[in-house]
């Protein structure tokens, strides 16, 4: 398979601790996005990197944050002292330049922090 | 800013019935791109169309097809005769240009339910 992979698939953790995605993009593809989406909403955006450049972040990507994209394959988003709140699928998405739009999505990272 | 509004949150139709999912949106963007994404049970966001803002042409794609109007700042989707694997929640989204990162901007979702 080829696609956008996403590891965990799920992780439950207990409020306060830290926890880690990983995301490995279609392998050509030299821009990664992080997306959350809580039940019954639309993806937020949350950042992105072009190559292992992090051009943006939302304001939803508090201190408690940070996504990395070393030598621009994999990418990883950790989240420090987990919140209730956290709570919510995490979403990866790849695309090629010149494409405009056009994310190839994994099938995400379900959080729960209890 | 931008901003999609997608005002139906569920319908619910018999097969071989229509439907037409609204999405209406806002952006200061003189050049953007509109989507049509769609979301099965599996969780895993399949894209189903993009347009560009100076492309007003209408489509049909088989069973799908898309109505932009720019005057009217709306992009909608129709299904013909639908089908029970049809049913999914569908997200329209609106994105600026390559140069700005692309990012989409998604409405709340539409979820389809298609029963047999």
């Amino acid at each position: 398979d080829t696609g956008v992979s996403q590891d965990p698939r799920h992780k439950i953790t207990k409020r306060g601790q830290n926890v880690t995605f990983r995301c490995d993009p279609i392998s050509e593809h030299n821009r990664l996005y992080w997306y959350r989406q809580t039940l019954g909403q639309g993806p937020e955006f949350l950042t992105y990197f072009q190559n292992e450049a992090q051009l943006e972040k939302s304001r939803l990507l508090s201190d408690r944050f940070s996504a990395e994209r070393p030598k621009g394959s994999f990418s990883t988003l950790e989240i420090q002292r987990t919140e209730q709140g956290d709570s919510a699928m995490y979403l990866c998405a790849s695309s090629l330049t010149g494409e405009p739009g056009e994310l190839f999505f994994g099938e995400g990272s379900r959080l729960t922090v209890l | 800013a931008q901003k999609v509004t997608q005002a139906q949150t569920e319908i619910s139709v018999v097969e071989k019935e229509d439907v037409t999912l609204d999405c209406v949106y806002e952006t200061r963007d003189t050049t953007y791109y509109l989507f049509w994404y769609k979301q099965p049970p599996s969780g895993e966001l399949v894209f189903l169309i993009r347009r560009n803002s100076f492309d007003e042409q209408n489509e049909i794609s088989g069973r799908y097809s898309w109505n932009f109007q720019k005057s009217t700042s709306s992009f909608n989707f129709t299904i013909t005769a639908s089908q029970v694997v049809d049913s999914a929640v569908y997200f329209c989204a609106l994105s600026g240009s390559w140069a700005a990162g692309n990012k989409l901007t998604f409405g709340g979702g539409t979820r389809v339910l298609v029963k047999p």
